[in-house]
C-alpha cells in the first residue's frame, strides 16, 4: 500500500528551464494537494485538484505556474521559465474522494533549486 | 484574516520534560485544527487534530488545547523525548479544502 509518490526527489534546473514535478496519489483517492515550503517557513497551499478538475487555484503565481491532475497518469505541477525564486520543496498531498483534507496523507516532497 | 501564527521559531527542552508550542488565529471560518510533524527530508505527517467545538483532545504524549473565544490552541508534548526532535508546524482549515500551516518550531529534546 503505497503512500503518495513524488517524483523527482531532487531537481535542478537552470534559470528559464522548465521544471515538472509530479505526484501519484494514494491508491483510491482522487484529491489532489500541491503545497510550496520555503527555506525556514511554513507549507503555502497552492493549488487543489480533483481528477480533470481544478477547484481551487488561490495559492498559485498567476504567471509561469500551472497545475493538471488528468484522467490517467499522475498530477503534474509545472513551472516554466523558472527563477532562483523557485527554488523550495514542493509537497503533494491526496486525500480520498469526501473526505476532509485533514484525512489527507503528504508526500516525501520535491526539491528544486534553480541555479 | 487567513494567517495561523505560531510560537516559538525553535524551542530546546530536556528529555522528559514537556514541550509546549503555540498557535493564533483570525479567521473563524476555520473549521478544523490539525498538527503535524516533519523530520528533515521527508514530508508532513499528520500527528493529531482537533474540531473547534472541543477544547481538549489527548493522544498517548501528545495533547491539544483550544481556546475558542481566544483564537488560541497549543500542542503539549508530555515526557520528550529525543525522537520527538522535528519541526512542529500548527495548521487550520479553509474552505474546505485548504490547509493554511503556521510558521513552523524546530524542536530539539536534549538526553
Amino acid at each position: 500500500n503505497a503512500g503518495v509518490m513524488q517524483n523527482p526527489r531532487h531537481l535542478v534546473r537552470r534559470r528559464g528551464q522548465e521544471a515538472r514535478l509530479r505526484c501519484s496519489p494514494m491508491k483510491g483517492h482522487s484529491h489532489v494537494y500541491w503545497y510550496r515550503q520555503l527555506p525556514e517557513e511554513g507549507l503555502k497551499f497552492m493549488v487543489y485538484l480533483q481528477k480533470e478538475n481544478i477547484i481551487d487555484e488561490s495559492g498559485m503565481p498567476k504567471e509561469r505556474f500551472s497545475a493538471e491532475f488528468p484522467k490517467e497518469g499522475p498530477s503534474i505541477l509545472r513551472i516554466q521559465q523558472v527563477v532562483r525564486g523557485d527554488s523550495a520543496a514542493y509537497f503533494c498531498a491526496s486525500s480520498p474522494l469526501g473526505q476532509e483534507v485533514t484525512e489527507a496523507f503528504f508526500g516525501q516532497g520535491t526539491r528544486l533549486t534553480v541555479v | 484574516q487567513q494567517q495561523v501564527k505560531q510560537s516559538p521559531q525553535s524551542l530546546i527542552v530536556q528529555k522528559g520534560g514537556i514541550s509546549i508550542i503555540n498557535c493564533a488565529y483570525e479567521n473563524t471560518a476555520f473549521d478544523y485544527f490539525p498538527w503535524y510533524q516533519q523530520f528533515p527530508g521527508k514530508g508532513p505527517a499528520l500527528l493529531i487534530a482537533i474540531r473547534p467545538d472541543v477544547s481538549e483532545k489527548k493522544e498517548g504524549r501528545f495533547t491539544i488545547s483550544f481556546n475558542k473565544s481566544a483564537k488560541q490552541f497549543s500542542l503539549h508534548i508530555m515526557d520528550s523525548q529525543p525522537g520527538d526532535s522535528a519541526t512542529y508546524f500548527c495548521a487550520a482549515l479553509y474552505q474546505g479544502g485548504k490547509l493554511i500551516f503556521g510558521q513552523g518550531t524546530e524542536l530539539s529534546v536534549k538526553p
